[in-house]
């Protein structure tokens, strides 16, 4: 069964100082990888994914990810966090066939202090 | 931009009732999805749905649900006899063709089961 694990329920940052969330995966094959944003009362937005090459993908709002295949990871980041990206970050893996479902973590809060 | 959407952004019903969540996913989308999440936290999955039929389906997805295509356009979650439990955000998304196209998922609509 494919899972995907956000071991950190809540990551607390300074704002200017650099965010990582973390992600892992247990998928068969090579699955397809995701980090979808969530703000309060909205729905998830889709900030970047990882599909094949280069293991560091670059993203929407100054996001990126690091792909590590040896450790099935796939962690969130961004060099200098700002107050507005506070909120829920989901990882979510896809298998490859084409009508696969996203399999989502449970999710991690982001909060950036002023 | 085009945009899923869902309505109504909140439905309040008691128990034992029906209710159906419409959702209109973007026009050329292939691949349409129903998520739910319940106060905030996993996002968990329902149903899967392509050419017109179901692709795969959740253990959450029981004889009590459906989804249905009627018209090309919309894409509704029926839910027969509503229980406290099914209470929740409901979330709609669509994929373009692709085996890593990202999913476009709606704005959700909360249901309170009283």
């Amino acid at each position: 069964a494919q899972s995907v694990a956000q071991p950190e329920d809540q990551v607390n940052v300074a704002e200017g100082n650099p965010l990582t969330v973390k992600c892992t995966y247990s998928v068969s094959g090579n699955p397809y990888l995701f980090w979808y944003v969530q703000y309060p009362n909205r729905g998830l937005q889709f900030l970047l994914k990882y599909i094949t090459g280069d293991n560091l993908v670059k993203g929407s709002y100054g996001f990126e990810a690091e792909f590590n295949k040896s450790q099935t990871s796939f962690h969130l980041k961004k060099p200098s966090a700002l107050v507005s990206d506070s909120a829920l970050y989901f990882c979510a893996a896809k298998t490859t066939d084409s009508w696969g479902k996203f399999q989502f973590g449970a999710g991690t809060q982001v909060v950036v202090t002023p | 931009e085009p945009e899923v959407t869902q309505t109504p952004s909140h439905q309040v019903t008691q128990m034992g009732q029906e209710v159906i969540l419409r959702c209109v996913p973007i026009s050329n989308h292939l691949y349409f999805y129903w998520y739910r999440q319940i106060l905030g936290q996993k996002v968990e999955f329902l149903v899967s749905f392509y050419n017109n039929e179901i692709s795969e389906k959740s253990e959450i997805f029981d004889d009590q649900f459906s989804v249905e295509r009627p018209d090309g356009s919309n894409f509704t979650l029926k839910i027969r006899s509503t229980k406290l439990e099914d209470s929740a955000m409901y979330f709609c998304a669509s994929r373009n063709r692709g085996q890593n196209t990202e999913a476009f998922f709606g704005q959700g609509t909360r249901l309170t089961v009283v």
